[in-house]
């Protein structure tokens, strides 16, 4: 059972332009939500987070908008860099679990010069 | 600060054998988690710990052991490691403390079991 779910492996865009990461769930009780960027051969690390009581959240080029009736929320990337390129996590928790995460399969972002 | 370090880096096991992945912070947290990255998948949660002493069963704790005896350390034992078991362990930490708090990873330990 897929509680966490990104459905595009991978995603490609040119530089400068916008990237835009899908992520998908299904267990109502998630009340926080983070995505994570993993270079290869590195642990992920931690990109930006936002709780249910929001809708947005924004870092500099980062946005994460959370839609909770759909159960879906999405990350923005804009302007793309080719320093982005990584894999992108997606991952949610709630509050009776303490910490624990439960993570998306990734989505390979690629961006091209 | 180091952060979450881990080693070995790459190991390789022939099956039956044991091993134990270790895993130190020197962050203070509470909390510290191991998972496993199968290609092509999320990270699955193998054990958690929420203090010294205290470990719990994540999503797929089968074949693996653990132990907490200090804070900084959570050292993760294979008993009889199967081909299944070939994967990329990453252990993690976080402040935890009932509030929501970023994981810190660690670089991961490859795995492979022939």
């Amino acid at each position: 059972d897929q509680q966490v779910k990104q459905n595009s492996p991978s995603l490609s865009v040119q530089e400068g332009r916008i990237s835009i990461l899908n992520c998908d769930y299904t267990n109502s009780m998630f009340d926080y939500f983070l995505w994570y960027k993993k270079y290869p051969a590195e642990g992920p690390t931690f990109l930006i987070s936002i709780s249910s009581i929001k809708d947005k959240n924004e870092d500099g080029r980062f946005t994460v908008f959370l839609n909770k009736s759909a159960k879906h929320l999405s990350l923005h990337i804009v302007p793309s860099q080719p320093g982005d390129s990584a894999v992108y996590f997606c991952a949610a928790s709630e509050r009776t679990s303490g910490s624990r995460l439960t993570f998306g399969e990734g989505t390979q972002l690629t961006v091209n010069p | 600060n180091a952060g979450v370090t881990q080693t070995p880096k790459f190991r390789i096991l022939k099956i039956g054998q044991s091993m134990t992945l270790q895993c130190t912070q020197d962050m203070n947290h509470n909390y510290m988690y191991w998972y496993r990255q199968d290609p092509g998948m999320g990270l699955k949660l193998i054990y958690y710990s929420v203090g010294a002493g205290i470990t719990d069963k994540g999503e797929v704790p089968n074949g693996y052991n653990v132990s907490r005896s200090t804070t900084e350390d959570f050292p993760l034992r294979l008993e009889l490691a199967a081909p299944s078991q070939t994967s990329v362990y990453f252990c993690a930490s976080s402040g935890g403390s009932g509030g929501y708090n970023e994981q810190f990873f660690g670089p991961g330990t490859r795995l492979t079991v022939l």
